[in-house]
């Protein structure tokens, strides 16, 4: 069946650091990529998407990009802020109108 | 914007009580979804509504029942609450055009049940 694998947390980094969140995904067909972000104490909130193979979503400083050679969809961002310290789950559309999650990675950026 | 409104915030039960969790979306969207998320295991999906009318059983649904009760208000009732049921409860919401794009979620219920 379709399921998503995400690297286990915490990670932790100083500002300015370079982030990677590493996502693996098993499919059958061509599903939608995701990531989503869960602040303290908030529902979670679409990051970025890639609809097919090669395309890169980015958001925020944020880019991932499709690659279904290795079906991953790996999360990087250039220079890390506090403000970024949040709950990061990668996910893949599941079949009609389900959306299937990782067990989410926890990022606690320090000053 | 609203967007996707869930009540309660916050609930303790005790065990074999019963509770309903409404949710609200004011985005005109077809498809709703509840979910559940627990340490290290991300969100499962409970139950789900494609469209006003159909309920579908997700990932997780023993335990649970569900009423799309219109196209706005989808709710999550717990029949008769175990310990096992704690965890915090997400409502989310989709435009539904036969692939999911993105979805909109509500801030949650933590819900324990002892």
């Amino acid at each position: 069946g379709n399921s998503v694998t995400q690297m286990e947390g915490p990670v932790t980094l100083s500002e300015e650091a370079f982030l990677t969140i590493n996502c693996t995904y098993t499919a059958t067909g061509y599903p939608s990529l995701f990531w989503y972000v869960q602040y303290p104490g908030e529902g979670l909130q679409l990051l970025l998407k890639a609809t097919k193979a090669d395309d890169k979503g980015s958001n925020k400083g944020f880019e991932a990009t499709y690659r279904k050679e290795t079906t991953s969809f790996h999360l990087e961002k250039g220079s890390v802020q506090v403000s970024d310290s949040a709950v990061y789950f990668c996910a893949l559309s599941g079949g009609y109108n389900k959306l299937i999650f990782g067990a989410g990675t926890r990022l606690a950026v320090h000053p | 914007n609203a967007g996707v409104t869930q009540t309660p915030k916050f609930q303790v039960l005790k065990t074999g009580q019963s509770m309903t969790l409404q949710c609200a979306q004011d985005m005109n969207h077809n498809s709703m979804y509840w979910y559940r998320q627990d340490p290290g295991m991300g969100l499962r999906l409970i139950y789900y509504s494609a469209s006003e009318g159909t309920t579908d059983k997700g990932e997780v649904p023993n335990g649970y029942n569900v009423s799309r009760l219109n196209k706005r208000e989808f709710s999550l009732r717990l029949e008769s609450a175990a310990p096992s049921q704690t965890s915090v409860y997400f409502c989310a919401s989709s435009r539904g055009a036969g692939d999911i794009l993105e979805a909109f979620f509500g801030q949650g219920t933590r819900l324990t049940v002892v």
